[in-house]
This record gives C-alpha cells, sequence and structure tokens, in this order.
C-alpha cells in the first residue's frame, strides 16, 4: 500500500478482556516500530523488528503486551487482560531499513473501559 | 533514562511572522535528531533527518539546525502561514539501537 496502515482505527474494550492490534508497514520496509502515546504527547517506544526479528522490547510496559510479526510484513501487538490505564493511541511506523526516517500509521485508538 | 526536552510547550504566531524552537537531547551517544510535523487525528509526518553536526535542512518554509556538541537543533517556521498550525515533534535516536525517544513537542498556533 501507499503507507503504513493499522486496525482497527478505533477499539473499545472491556477491563480484563485481550485485543489484538495490527500493524502493515509500507511493503518492502525492513524495520517495524511500535509506539504509544498518550493525550498530548510525544509518542513512546514499545518494540521494534527487523524483519521478523524482534530487536528490542525494552519499551513494552509489562508481559501482558507482546508483539510478533511472523512473516516479516504484517505485526500484531496484543494486549490481554486489559487495563483502563491501557487506553492509549498506539501508532505503528515503518523504515526502509535500520536507523532511516520511520513513517507512522494513522493509528489505533484503544479505550478501555 | 533519555531526556528530550522541546521548548515552548506552545506558541501562537501571527500570519507572516518568521518563528523558531528548540529540541535538547543528550550530547553523548547521538546516531540522529529527527523532526516531525503532526496534525491532532493525522499521523506524524517526517520533515527531517540530521546526522551530523552544523547540518542544516530546509523544506520550503521550514528548516532546522543541528548542534551535537551542546545538545541541541533548532526548527525554523518563516514567514508563517495557517496551515503551519501543528504540533512539531522531535526525536533522539541514540547510537545503539533504533527506537526512538521524543519529545513533548511544541504546538504552534498561527493566527490569520
Amino acid at each position: 500500500g501507499a503507507g503504513v496502515s493499522q486496525s482497527p482505527r478505533y477499539k473499545v474494550t472491556k477491563r480484563g478482556q485481550d485485543v489484538a492490534l495490527r500493524c502493515d508497514p509500507i511493503s518492502g520496509h525492513v524495520s517495524l516500530y511500535w509506539y504509544r502515546q498518550a493525550l498530548g504527547q510525544g509518542p513512546e517506544f514499545l518494540t521494534y523488528f527487523n524483519y521478523e526479528a524482534q530487536q528490542d522490547k525494552s519499551g513494552l510496559p509489562n508481559d501482558r503486551f507482546s508483539a510478533e510479526r511472523p512473516e516479516g510484513s504484517i505485526s500484531t501487538l496484543t494486549i490481554q487482560r486489559t487495563e483502563q490505564r491501557d487506553s492509549a493511541m498506539y501508532r505503528c511506523a515503518s523504515s526502509p531499513s535500520t536507523r532511516t526516517t520511520q513513517y507512522f500509521g494513522p493509528g489505533t485508538r484503544l479505550l478501555v473501559l | 533514562i533519555l531526556n528530550v526536552e522541546q521548548s515552548p510547550q506552545s506558541l501562537h504566531v501571527q500570519e507572516g511572522d518568521s518563528t523558531n524552537f528548540t529540541c535538547s537531547f543528550p550530547s553523548s551517544n547521538f546516531y540522529a535528531l529527527h523532526w516531525y510535523r503532526w496534525e491532532t487525528a493525522k499521523s506524524p509526518e517526517a520533515l527531517f533527518v540530521m546526522t551530523l553536526n552544523g547540518d542544516e535542512k530546509k523544506k520550503g518554509r521550514i528548516s532546522a539546525t543541528l548542534n551535537t556538541k551542546e545538545g541541541y537543533s533548532y526548527l525554523y517556521i518563516k514567514g508563517s502561514q495557517p496551515e503551519d498550525s501543528a504540533t512539531y515533534l522531535c526525536a533522539f535516536n541514540k547510537a545503539a539501537g533504533n527506537k526512538l525517544t521524543f519529545g513533548g513537542g511544541t504546538r504552534v498556533l498561527v493566527k490569520p
């Protein structure tokens, strides 16, 4: 596709439910990143992949958060047993290679009730 | 913890005026400094990636400078237009690793 796409764009869930957020990067981009953005603030790093390998997951807040990119393209960020504090905008970005411009997707707005 | 600070947090500019604002970042372990333009409800849009001390980049009426020794970058908007209204985010990429550490942004409002 022309840009990074994410789905769903909005997700409302009840506390305790699991959610899966999807990112479809720009075709051919090697690196894929997940960020979380609170209202009015800059994105905060969660994790990133080169191809299918998860290179850095130091930003994942706890073990309820996990991410995968099994075929080196689409990635899924999963949050288990959601809590209200997980409510935020979750943004995905991709880049042609490491350490180059990161192109951001439209984000998934998650609301945990 | 990396501190990436942007100032001011917000500023109002009269249409036609020029303005600038700052991003400060750690001067050690530097790899790159990124600037993004972000309009609410849209994706952050990449403006510049700067890697060398003394770098100057320009895109239309927007330009940026980089001082890696003292750890700051300026973004300039010349002859501000209402369409320049947005939040401008800087992000620091340290020498080891790929992740970006973002500042809190400078929200610019250009008044006609």
